[in-house]
Order: structure tokens, then C-alpha cells, then sequence
């Protein structure tokens, strides 16, 4: 079945450095990848997603890339602030619905 | 209200007990999703409905779990003989566009299964 692969599983880094999240998928005829940023005890919210016709996205200090021929993405965060800290999952679509990676618990050191 | 809705928040029942976990999604939202998630774990797909009809079933753990939503709108996720290990968060999720877009979640049901 699809498995969409996700690590580190846990991640710390310096406030103010960057982190980056990666994630690999199996299924070849995916072609929707969004990333959801779940704080502890509340929902899974989406954050940035992308799709398989462009290969990188941005959004302020987030950015997501794509490499469809590896089947990698990519979550960046820059200039990392105490609130970026969270669980993040990854997830990409397989026919009509979402499969979504482990999670990378991401804590930012004072 | 504007987003989803999910009743009980929480539910603590003794095992072999039947459970019933509701739904409310956004208004419009014609796909609604059921995911389960376990503690450190992602959200692991359970179902999928597009209008009336579960389109997707196939993440369903056995035939203990059981979903409907018969007019579209509202879902319920029945739990027959509740064992331990189906202790979780339930989460359900609502979309305009399906797996094309975001799902908005709601926030959970947490069970425990004594």
C-alpha cells in the first residue's frame, strides 16, 4: 500500500536556524502533498501544500520542495521562532484520500 | 458554527462496550474523512464519504468499525465490542475538493477503552 515515509521523527534546532523535514511516497500516480502542523492537544492544520506540476513553493519562512522523480519532498522553515514548535506531518493523496507520515516532533531551543 | 464539530470530546468506556463518535462537518463540505490517531502517531486513514456513500472504506481495522452518513452531512463512527487497543483520538476531517485540497479537521474524540 501507499507508505509515505517521514524523518527525522524528532528535530531540535537553535531559535532563529532553520529545520527541514523530509518525506519520500511510493505511489507514482500521487500529485498532491500538503504538510500539517498539529500543537499539542489541538487539530492538524494545513500550512503549505504543493502540487506535482511545480517543483518548490514559498510562503513567508515556509517553503516546500518536490522532487517527483525521486519521489522526495521537503518541508524548510527559516529563521525559526518559539511558536514554529509542533508536530509536523507529512502526507500525500492516493486516490481519493490522504495518507500522512509519522510526524516530526520539532522543538526550538531558547 | 464555521468549522467541524466533533462530539463527544471525550469518551471513556469499559471494554466490549459500544461506542458512537459524531461528526458535524463544514456546511458544503461533500467529502468527509474519519482518521485515527494513536499517541506519537500520525493520523491514520479509517474512511472516506463523498455525499451519502463510503467511497473508500479500506482503512477500516475490522468489521467492529462501522461508519454512516445518511443524509450527507452529519457522519457517525460506531464501535461494536471495544477493545483496548482501539483506545485513540478520532479525528474527522471535511473537504470541498477531496484529496485535491485541505482538510479541515475537527478536534477529536479522544477514546478510552478501560
Amino acid at each position: 500500500g501507499e507508505n509515505v515515509e517521514q524523518h527525522p521523527s524528532t528535530l531540535s534546532v537553535q531559535e532563529g536556524d532553520s529545520a527541514v523535514i523530509k518525506c519520500t511516497y511510493s505511489d507514482s500516480a500521487s500529485n498532491y502533498f500538503p504538510w500539517y502542523k498539529q500543537e499539542l492537544g489541538k487539530r492538524p492544520q494545513l500550512i503549505i501544500d504543493i502540487r506535482s506540476n511545480v517543483g518548490e513553493k514559498k510562503d513567508q519562512r515556509i517553503a516546500v520542495t518536490l522532487n517527483k522523480t525521486a519521489k522526495h519532498f521537503s518541508l524548510h522553515i527559516t529563521e525559526t521562532q518559539p511558536e514554529d514548535s509542533a508536530v509536523y506531518f507529512c502526507a500525500s493523496n492516493r486516490d481519493d484520500k490522504i495518507i500522512f507520515g509519522k510526524g516530526t516532533r520539532l522543538h526550538i531551543l531558547p | 458554527g464555521a468549522g467541524v464539530s466533533q462530539t463527544p470530546s471525550n469518551k471513556v468506556t469499559e471494554k466490549g462496550k459500544y461506542v458512537e463518535l459524531r461528526c458535524d462537518p463544514i456546511s458544503g463540505h461533500t467529502a468527509l474523512y474519519w482518521y485515527r490517531q494513536s499517541l506519537g502517531q500520525g493520523p491514520e486513514f479509517l474512511i472516506y464519504f463523498q455525499g451519502t456513500g463510503a467511497a473508500d472504506d479500506s482503512g477500516l481495522p475490522n468489521d467492529r468499525f462501522f461508519a454512516v452518513r445518511p443524509e450527507g452531512s452529519v457522519s457517525t463512527l460506531k464501535i461494536q465490542r471495544t477493545e483496548r487497543g482501539d483506545s485513540a483520538v478520532y479525528l474527522c476531517a471535511s473537504s470541498p475538493t477531496g484529496a485535491k485540497g485541505e482538510l479541515f479537521f475537527g478536534e477529536g474524540s479522544r477514546l478510552t477503552v478501560l
